[in-house]
């Protein structure tokens, strides 16, 4: 069974800072990986999405990296911004029933 | 397209009351999933359609719950008879199969059971 599990489960910095989050899975034979944003009382939005075959994918100050082999992700956020204050939530697709199994999320904080 | 709408966005009910939750997923989608949340256990994927087939229902919790698609733009998840217990953000999420796109969530029903 695939497992995902996020550190830090919380985080604080101060604006400007460059920070990573990272995220692990037990079960390397995954489809791809995608990361997602969730501002409290809200669904969940996309951010950027990895195919097995890639090693990173960039979206403006956002970088993520992918370690299949090694079970392992990361997303790098430059000079971080109050508005980027939210739970940042990994999630892999893996399995014969192709499921999207997430991880319990970053509650990330970033000080004005 | 509008996303993946949900409604309602807030259900209160007394314990022992059907519940019904609904899910219009993006136009051409078809995979979709429906997600439960909570802060003691996170997101949970409680089961998972593809072309309006239930792949994998593992994830129902007990009897009381069951879900249903009936067509490509249209999906239920029913709660009989509800719980406290079933207090919870459930999401439903849509998709291309394959792994080939981004899964786009619904902005999820705020259920509470009292």
């Amino acid at each position: 069974k695939q497992e995902v599990t996020q550190i830090p489960a919380a985080l604080s910095v101060p604006e400007g800072e460059n920070l990573v989050l990272n995220c692990s899975f037990t079960d390397s034979a995954i489809y791809n990986l995608q990361w997602f944003r969730q501002d409290p009382g809200k669904g969940l939005t996309s951010l950027l999405l990895i195919q097995s075959s890639q090693r990173e994918q960039t979206s403006g100050r956002l970088n993520a990296s992918l370690d299949k082999s090694s079970g392992r992700s990361t997303l790098y956020i430059a000079a971080s911004q109050p508005g980027d204050s939210a739970t940042y939530l990994c999630a892999v697709l893996s399995g014969s029933a192709r499921q999207l199994t997430f991880g319990s999320g970053t509650q990330l904080t970033v000080l004005p | 397209d509008a996303g993946v709408i949900q409604s309602p966005r807030h259900e209160v009910t007394e314990m022992g009351q059907e519940v019904t939750l609904r899910c219009k997923p993006i136009s051409g989608h078809n995979s979709l999933f429906w997600y439960r949340q909570t802060m003691m256990r996170g997101l949970e994927l409680l089961i998972y359609f593809n072309n309006n087939v239930p792949i994998d229902d593992s994830g129902m919790p007990e009897d009381r719950f069951s879900a249903k698609m009936p067509n490509a733009s249209f999906s239920t998840l029913k709660i009989q008879p509800s719980e406290p217990r079933d207090s919870a953000v459930y999401f439903c999420a849509s998709s291309f199969p394959g792994g080939r796109t981004e899964a786009f969530f619904g902005q999820g029903t705020r259920l509470t059971v009292v």
